[in-house]
């Protein structure tokens, strides 16, 4: 079945420096990658998604790029901000249209 | 505006007890999922409902079954709970297109005893 890594686990940065997160995912049919954002105590909310037929998506500070060659895509965020601080989870959808999420990244911006 | 709703957000169950956790939407999605969430693994998929009545295993059904008998309902049952299936569970729906990803529930943090 589908397999998502997601790297690094933890990325510290300091507030208005970029923070980029990746994701490999092993199946070459997996077609829609979303990445949600989960503060703490709350549920996890769809921050952006991409689709097997775009390269590049861009909302604000946010950006996703995706390699479907590789089988990675990544996460952008520009000019961090304190509340951007959160874990960020990748997914990959394949059949069923089911998402398999990455195992996470704790994401700290210090002011 | 609550969408998706977990019926309760905290629930502690002693040993050998059989759980229910319950989750409605009122979006009129016709795919329902449950996770679980554990520091460090993400979120796991332990089954999903694509219809009425219809069911699909995910990664991690052992110990787990679901029941879907109306479109807006979705419940998970740990038959026998064990204190390995303490964790926080997350509720999903989407549409069959994923258009607009998932929708989450609040959770349920389940502590087993």
């Amino acid at each position: 079945g589908e397999n998502v890594e997601q790297h690094p686990s933890t990325l510290s940065v300091q507030e208005g420096d970029s923070a980029v997160i990746k994701c490999t995912y092993s199946d070459s049919a997996s077609n829609y990658f979303p990445w949600y954002k989960q503060e703490l105590g709350k549920r996890p909310q769809l921050i952006i998604d991409i689709r097997s037929n775009v390269g590049e998506k861009k909302d604000q500070r946010i950006a996703v790029t995706l390699n479907k060659t590789a089988k990675h895509f990544s996460l952008h965020i520009t000019e961090t901000q304190p509340e951007d601080s959160a874990v960020y989870f990748c997914a990959a959808s394949t059949g069923y249209n089911k998402l398999i999420f990455g195992a996470g990244t704790r994401l700290a911006v210090h002011p | 505006d609550v969408k998706v709703t977990q019926s309760s957000r905290y629930l502690v169950k002693r040993t050998g007890e059989k759980v229910f956790l319950e989750c409605v939407q009122d979006m009129d999605h016709e795919n329902m999922f449950w996770y679980r969430q554990d520091p460090g693994l993400g979120l796991r998929l332990i089954y999903f409902s694509y219809d009425v009545k219809m069911k699909e295993k995910g990664d991690i059904p052992e110990g787990y079954s679901v029941s879907r008998e109306k479109k807006e309902r979705f419940s998970l049952i740990l038959e026998s709970a064990s204190t390995n299936q303490t964790s926080m569970y997350l509720c999903a729906s989407s549409l069959g297109t994923l258009t607009g990803g998932y929708t989450f529930g609040s959770g349920t943090r389940l502590t087993v005893v």
